[in-house]
């Protein structure tokens, strides 16, 4: 079963606008990553957040962490076009070499 | 540029006709994954390779196997495909270490057809 769920499913905005999603997940975990995928590609990683950070930025990325409410949100500022692509969270237990993705987001960035 | 490469993009197969997708890395990792991805779905682990230990995921069905002669290769093999195989398949890397799970690295990803 998925250690994560996104929210929204998908989401659609203005070139411009920022875009925010969020992550939940259900265990204690050793780092909390996002990745991106466009459209009949594998993905790419973003970010990566350990469980002992708060925030953490990469350029028009901002994700947060809240070990407390076992959620996590990506915002990506002033989205481009070329932003379009769905983003998944992927979490990381402290033993073991997995991941475990959530159902991503779906984001349209409309020029 | 060090990347994972997958080969072949597209593979058409007929039910049943066993199939081999291949991938390589030229990142020197330790750790190779095969995940299957379907229409909209998050990528779902199928397998992975930590060095030469082979670790099977509880809910892999048995029609799919994985091969990995060295580092730089590893190999999904599907027995006798079905029509609920077909798929994304997405090969990725990662240089794992002691503080655990660290990025992974993706190929582009083979698509599978099945007839």
């Amino acid at each position: 079963s998925q250690q994560g769920e996104e929210d929204p499913q998908a989401l659609s905005i203005q070139e411009g606008e920022n875009a925010t999603m969020n992550c939940s997940y259900k265990t204690s975990i050793n780092n909390l990553q996002w990745y991106r995928q466009n459209s009949g590609r594998g993905l790419v990683h973003l970010i990566l957040i350990r469980s002992n950070e708060r925030e953490k930025h990469s350029g028009r990325l901002r994700v947060t962490l809240d070990t407390s409410k076992k959620s996590s949100s990506l915002l990506i500022t002033a989205s481009r076009a070329a932003d379009t692509a769905s983003y998944f969270c992927a979490t990381a237990k402290a033993a073991g070499n997995k991941l475990t993705f959530g159902g991503g987001t779906r984001v349209l960035v409309k020029p | 540029d060090a990347m994972v490469i997958q080969n072949p993009r597209y593979q058409v197969t007929q039910f049943g006709k066993p199939v081999t997708l291949s991938c390589s890395q030229t990142l020197n990792h330790n750790v190779m994954y095969w995940y299957q991805q379907k229409s909209s779905q998050a990528p779902k682990l199928l397998f992975h390779y930590y060095d030469k230990d082979f670790n099977n995921e509880a809910d892999t069905p048995d029609n799919f196997q994985s091969r990995r002669p060295n580092t730089s290769f590893c190999f999904l093999d599907i027995r006798s495909p079905g029509l609920g195989d077909a798929a994304m398949y997405l090969c990725a890397t990662s240089r794992v270490r002691l503080a655990g799970v660290n990025e992974q690295f993706f190929g582009p990803g083979t698509r599978l057809t099945v007839l």
